[in-house]
């Protein structure tokens, strides 16, 4: 029944790891997003999904790579993972233009 | 540069009180949107108010639009226990409206 999943829910890993974290809809939106919130709560957009293409990609370092295989999955994989990495990293979908749907988060933690 | 900023940062108030929260935003929008995020959780859309409309109602959440002062505000009467949140404004851009950027928020202190 969950409109948007993610997985893990806590990722904990050391500097210099690559990691990823999946995430599902099921609502059968056009759109996808990810999103970093840091320790204030600040919610950054990182990329933005539109039928499998990329439409939005901020000021994101290389290190972090979408893929989305199909309009209902967008994974985020990390590598060479940092200190200031540290976050929670929300999916997202939506109607282009309309309300997103969030996910319930991934809280990693770089050690 | 950030496109919308919530006030007041912080805001706590008594059960059965009103709760008004501000954000004020920078570029020419398509539509704003407000969002609510329990401790440890996802965020949870609430509302969304299109650029022609200057005040929408949902339940105890009023939201007004006023796009010559580029700012909303969200008002949550008699208020609960559970309103107890992070609210945050979502602005779009006219020229995209996929890249939907977030204020810093205003956390609610509902107390019982």
């Amino acid at each position: 029944d969950t409109a948007v999943s993610q997985t893990p829910k806590y990722l904990v890993t050391q500097m210099g790891n690559d990691k990823s974290i999946k995430c599902e809809q099921n609502l059968g939106h056009d759109t996808m997003y990810w999103y970093k919130q840091d320790s204030k709560k600040f919610l950054k957009i990182m990329f933005s999904y539109n039928n499998k293409e990329l439409i939005i990609n901020e000021t994101v370092p290389n290190r972090f790579s979408p893929k989305s295989p199909d309009k209902a999955h967008l994974n985020l994989h990390i590598n060479s993972l940092e200190l200031g990495d540290s976050a929670v990293y929300f999916c997202a979908s939506s109607v282009t233009g309309s309300e997103q749907y969030f996910g319930p988060g991934t809280r990693l933690t770089v050690t | 540069s950030q496109q919308g900023e919530e006030d007041p940062q912080a805001l706590s108030i008594q059960e059965g009180e009103n709760a008004t929260m501000n954000c004020s935003y920078k570029t020419s929008i398509n539509n704003l949107q407000w969002y609510r995020q329990n401790s440890g959780r996802g965020l949870v859309h609430l509302i969304l108010i299109r650029s022609n409309e200057r005040e929408k109602h949902s339940g105890r959440l009023r939201v007004t639009l006023d796009t010559s002062k580029k700012s909303s505000s969200l008002l949550i009467t008699a208020s609960r226990a559970a309103d107890t949140a992070s609210y945050f404004c979502a602005t779009d851009q006219k020229t995209s409206y996929d890249k939907v950027i977030f204020g810093p928020g205003t956390s609610l202190s509902v107390i019982p």
